[in-house]
């Protein structure tokens, strides 16, 4: 079965920008989409598509896939910003969650 | 407002059953495949199946093949997991989630907690 690895914790300091990977064997010819969630809330989609943005999600949150890893980006990060991140691919018709990375805002 | 709301959640004994409802509202339901992801306490997230806007295709993770069955009723606008022989591991907060046909998963719901315990 498909495995996406993720870093466990991420940590950065306020207005720094925090960088989460996501690895899996030839994840850049899929589809990767990121997840935020807080603590006692359901995730939220915050990049759609490698690096698509739904609307009401600040321009701060980017994305990327290539090769062997994908990538979420937040840029100038903001105390708001500390949550659990998944990134998350479709893999022979079933969903596939990376083990989710803690961001903490120094 | 693109809505999903949870329910039937609660304490089971090991191999007991329950079905869960996840309600929607705000869209056209019958036009979205829909799906099951759970997250055991302190865990991350694991999606257990999906199912087609018509009901075609279904898919199940392999922890819960055989046990679970997703069903839906779109003129009720209703999605349901049957949960049986449930086990300890089953344990979580189960969120149903909107997806466009093996996209992203966009709303969630809410989620509804199953706690397998004697």
């Amino acid at each position: 079965s498909y495995v996406l690895t993720q870093p466990p914790s991420v940590s950065v300091a306020p207005g720094k920008t925090a960088r989460i990977t996501c690895g899996g064997n030839n994840i850049g010819s899929k589809s990767v989409h990121w997840y935020q969630q807080k603590p006692g809330q359901a995730p939220v989609l915050v990049i759609y598509y490698d690096s698509d943005r739904p609307s009401g999600i600040p321009e701060r949150f980017s994305g990327s896939n290539s090769g062997n890893t994908a990538t979420l980006t937040i840029s100038r990060v903001e105390a708001g910003d500390e949550a659990d991140y998944y990134c998350q691919v479709w893999d022979s018709s079933r969903g596939v969650f990376g083990g989710g990375t803690k961001l903490t805002v120094l | 407002e693109v809505q999903l709301v949870e329910s039937g959640g609660g304490l089971v004994k090991p191999g007991g059953s329950l079905r869960l409802s996840c309600a929607a509202s705000g869209f056209t339901f019958s036009s979205y495949s829909m799906n099951w992801v759970r997250q055991a306490p302190g865990k991350g997230l694991e999606w257990v199946s999906s199912i087609s806007s018509s009901s075609s295709y279904i898919y199940y993770a392999d922890s819960v093949k055989g046990r679970f069955t997703i069903s839906r009723d779109n003129a009720k606008n209703s999605l349901y997991l049957q949960m049986n022989s449930l086990r300890a591991e089953d344990t979580a907060v189960y969120y149903c989630a909107r997806d466009t046909s093996q996209g992203w998963f966009d709303p969630w719901g809410q989620g509804t907690l199953v706690t397998v315990s004697s």
